[in-house]
C-alpha cells in the first residue's frame, strides 16, 4: 500500500549540480505531475505527464528535465542547480478513472546553496 | 486559463471556534472539480473535501463543510469546532473534467491556519 513514493527528503546541492528527484507510484496512474512550493506562491506546476512516453511543460519547466519510460515511475532532472530552485519538490500521481483524485510524494526539500 | 485565488494569507481561530476560508476561481468552463487540501508541518499533502461542480448540494466531511457558489465562482472552506490538530497550510486546488494539459490540479496560494488554545 505504498502509494506515492518520492526520494530524497532532503538535499543539499552546490550550485552547477545535477541530481535527480526519484517519484514512483503503484496504482497505476496514467497521469503523473512535479510541482513545487515557495512561500507565498503555493504549488505550481513544472511538468507532467499523461502516460509513458508522453510528457509535457508545465507553468515553471525552465531548468528541470523529466522523462517517463514506464506507468509508476516519473523522475526529475535538475541538470545545473540554482539557487533559485531552492523549494519543495511534490510528485503527484492522479487518478481519472472514477472519482478524480490526486495522491502526493512527502515532498523534497532542496537547498542549493 | 483557469485560476484560483486565496486572498485570505493567515487566519486565526479560536479552539473550538468555527472558522471560514475563502477561495475564489475563474474558468469558462460548466463541470470542474474543487478540493481543499490540508498541508501540516510534516508537509503531508492531505485532501480535505472535494466537490463536483455539477452538484447543487454542498460537500461535508465531519467538521468540514464547503459553501460551493457556481455562479459566484467562490468555494469556501468552513471548519466548525476548531481543534489544535486543524492548524496547517490550507490550499483550494482546481481540475478541470478534460484531459491532457487540462488534468492537472491549479492551485491557489494558501491560508495559514492558526488555532489557539
Amino acid at each position: 500500500n505504498a502509494g506515492v513514493t518520492q526520494t530524497p527528503k532532503f538535499q543539499v546541492l552546490k550550485t552547477g549540480q545535477s541530481m535527480t528527484l526519484q517519484c514512483a507510484q503503484d496504482m497505476n496512474h496514467e497521469y503523473m505531475s512535479w510541482y513545487r512550493q515557495d512561500p507565498g506562491m503555493g504549488l505550481r506546476l513544472i511538468h507532467y505527464s499523461v502516460g509513458a512516453g508522453i510528457t509535457d511543460q508545465g507553468e515553471v519547466p525552465n531548468g528541470y528535465n523529466v522523462s517517463r519510460s514506464t506507468t509508476e515511475d516519473f523522475p526529475l532532472r535538475l541538470l545545473s542547480a540554482a539557487p533559485s530552485q531552492t523549494s519543495v519538490y511534490f510528485c503527484a500521481s492522479l487518478r481519472t478513472a472514477g472519482y478524480p483524485e490526486a495522491f502526493f510524494g512527502q515532498g523534497t526539500r532542496l537547498t542549493v546553496v | 486559463a483557469q485560476t484560483v485565488t486565496q486572498s485570505q494569507p493567515e487566519m486565526s481561530v479560536q479552539e473550538a471556534e468555527t472558522v471560514t476560508l475563502s477561495c475564489t476561481y475563474d474558468t469558462s468552463e460548466s463541470d470542474y472539480y474543487l478540493f481543499w487540501y490540508k498541508q501540516p508541518p510534516s508537509r503531508q499533502m492531505i485532501l480535505v473535501i472535494r466537490q463536483e461542480a455539477y452538484k447543487q448540494q454542498n460537500a461535508t466531511e465531519n467538521r468540514f463543510s464547503v459553501n460551493f457558489q457556481k455562479a459566484a465562482k467562490s468555494f469556501s472552506l468552513k471548519i466548525s469546532d476548531s481543534q489544535l490538530g486543524d492548524a496547517a497550510m490550507y490550499f483550494c486546488a482546481y481540475r478541470s473534467v478534460n484531459g491532457g494539459s487540462q488534468g492537472n490540479l491549479i492551485f491557489g496560494k494558501g491560508t495559514k491556519l492558526s488555532v489557539k488554545p
